[in-house]
């Protein structure tokens, strides 16, 4: 099965910085949807984008849908303590059948 | 509204033993989803339902795993015999069918093979 691309693969910021990662695919995606998982817990998700060019902001998260289709980014502003966790990526397929996921970034914020 | 339920949330067995997982979708959701998450990860689907029907077990490995949804609600996945690869977290979502999709996790079954 098609695993899309996360970058970076982790990153460790300062509290109250901006973070950005983003997530691509070989293949166009009718949908993204962004996710959260702390461990030990299954993925929570954040937000889900549903066509090219869209951008959609929840609280101090915003994730857009790239024009191409085969690109999402994911923007975290002003990062908090509980902001640590891994970010996955899942694109729905063209099918519309599966959901394929994105290796992840994990991300750690120092206070 | 209630999440996707899991059971158990634990489960540790050794190697040739068979083990199973329970899973409750969210209300009124027709789509289930398992998915198999190594640690370091992310999660990989292994069947997708539609209703009681498959719709994907291409990522299934059918010689060991198996998985039913007989009444279109509440699903089980079956690992027999298990290998220590099989070491994992199982992680059970539902979603509505067509429109806007929005895909749902249970907390997840870890899974420990010795």
């Amino acid at each position: 099965g098609q695993q899309l691309n996360q970058s970076p693969q982790s990153m460790f910021i300062q509290e109250g910085e901006d973070v950005s990662m983003n997530c691509t695919s070989s293949s166009i995606f009718n949908t993204w949807l962004w996710y959260k998982q702390d461990p030990g817990e299954g993925p929570v998700l954040l937000i889900a984008l549903y066509k090219a060019g869209e951008l959609t902001s929840n609280g101090r998260l915003t994730a857009q849908f790239g024009i191409t289709r085969k690109d999402s980014f994911l923007n975290i502003s002003a990062s908090i303590p509980s902001d640590v966790g891994i970010y996955f990526c899942a694109g729905l397929g063209i099918t519309g059948n599966q959901f394929y996921f994105g290796t992840g970034t994990s991300l750690t914020v120092i206070p | 509204e209630a999440g996707v339920a899991q059971s158990p949330r634990y489960k540790i067995i050794e190697k040739r033993q068979s083990v199973a997982f329970w899973c409750n979708p969210i209300s009124g959701h027709a789509t289930l989803y398992w998915y198999q998450q190594i640690l370091g990860q992310g999660p990989k689907l292994l069947i997708q339902f539609q209703n009681n029907g498959v719709v994907d077990d291409s990522q299934l490995p059918k010689d060991r795993f198996s998985a039913e949804r007989l009444k279109g609600v509440d699903s089980t996945l079956k690992i027999q015999p298990a290998k220590l690869e099989d070491s994992a977290v199982y992680l059970c979502a539902s979603s509505l069918w067509g429109g806007r999709v929005r895909v749902f996790f249970g907390q997840g079954t870890r899974l420990t093979v010795v």
